[in-house]
């Protein structure tokens, strides 16, 4: 089965300035999407941003860009211009081509900003 | 935008009970998941249906079933709670399956205690 990593249970950012969280996987397909994906304190979590792992371009979103390293099986998000609303956790997933519908998580990063 | 509602939010039951956590979407979505979340484990798949009445094992079925009659709603059932089972449950569905880029959608969770 497919694994995500994401090494940084806590992370912490000024309010303005960037941070990056880190997620490597491990696959053997050469077909798959990634995913980032934001669960706020109590509320519904939603997607952040994808990749394509075919794409060569990192996808970008307003303040929110990866870092897709194919070769290193890396996916980092960077979030520039952090704010007050960007506090969350963060959750790194992996969906492939051949395992079917599901998708696997990372185990959550704690993004805490502070004023 | 997409709707994902979940039965209740918080959830006290008691050993042994049988207990019902219903799902529902309003996209005519195919695929629909039950995970449950704990902290440090991230998001653990429990079951998954990609049709009515089609259902298929995630990585933790055990202790749980799932009932899909009609396509916006997904039922996860616990036959007989235990202690164990005390978390957070999350649903989610997706429009299309294998090897697209589609999103997971989620509801807000339900957090069942059991005691």
């Amino acid at each position: 089965a497919q694994t995500v990593t994401q090494s940084q249970p806590e992370m912490s950012v000024q309010e303005a300035e960037t941070v990056t969280l880190s997620c490597t996987y491990d696959t053997s397909e050469s077909d798959y999407y990634l995913f980032w994906y934001k669960q706020p304190p109590s509320r519904q979590m939603i997607l952040v941003i994808r990749q394509e792992a075919y794409k060569q371009q990192n996808a970008t979103e307003n303040r929110f860009s990866v870092n897709f390293q194919k070769a290193a099986k890396s996916f980092s998000l960077k979030i520039s211009d952090s704010q007050l609303g960007d506090a969350a956790m963060y959750f790194c997933a992996y969906s492939g081509g051949n395992t079917g519908n599901q998708f696997y998580f990372g185990t959550g990063t704690s993004l805490t900003v502070i004023p | 935008d997409v709707k994902v509602t979940q039965s209740s939010r918080y959830l006290v039951k008691r050993t042994g009970e049988k207990v019902f956590l219903e799902c529902v979407q309003d996209m005519d979505h195919e695929n629909m998941f039950w995970y449950r979340q704990d902290p440090g484990l991230g998001l653990r798949l429990i079951y998954f249906s990609y049709d009515v009445k089609m259902k298929e094992k995630g990585d933790i079925p055990e202790g749980y079933s799932v009932s899909r009659e009609k396509k916006e709603r997904f039922s996860l059932i616990l036959e007989s709670a235990s202690t164990n089972q005390t978390s957070m449950y999350l649903c989610a569905s997706r429009l299309s399956g294998t090897g697209t880029p589609d999103t997971q959608y989620f509801g807000p969770g339900t957090r069942l205690t059991v005691l």
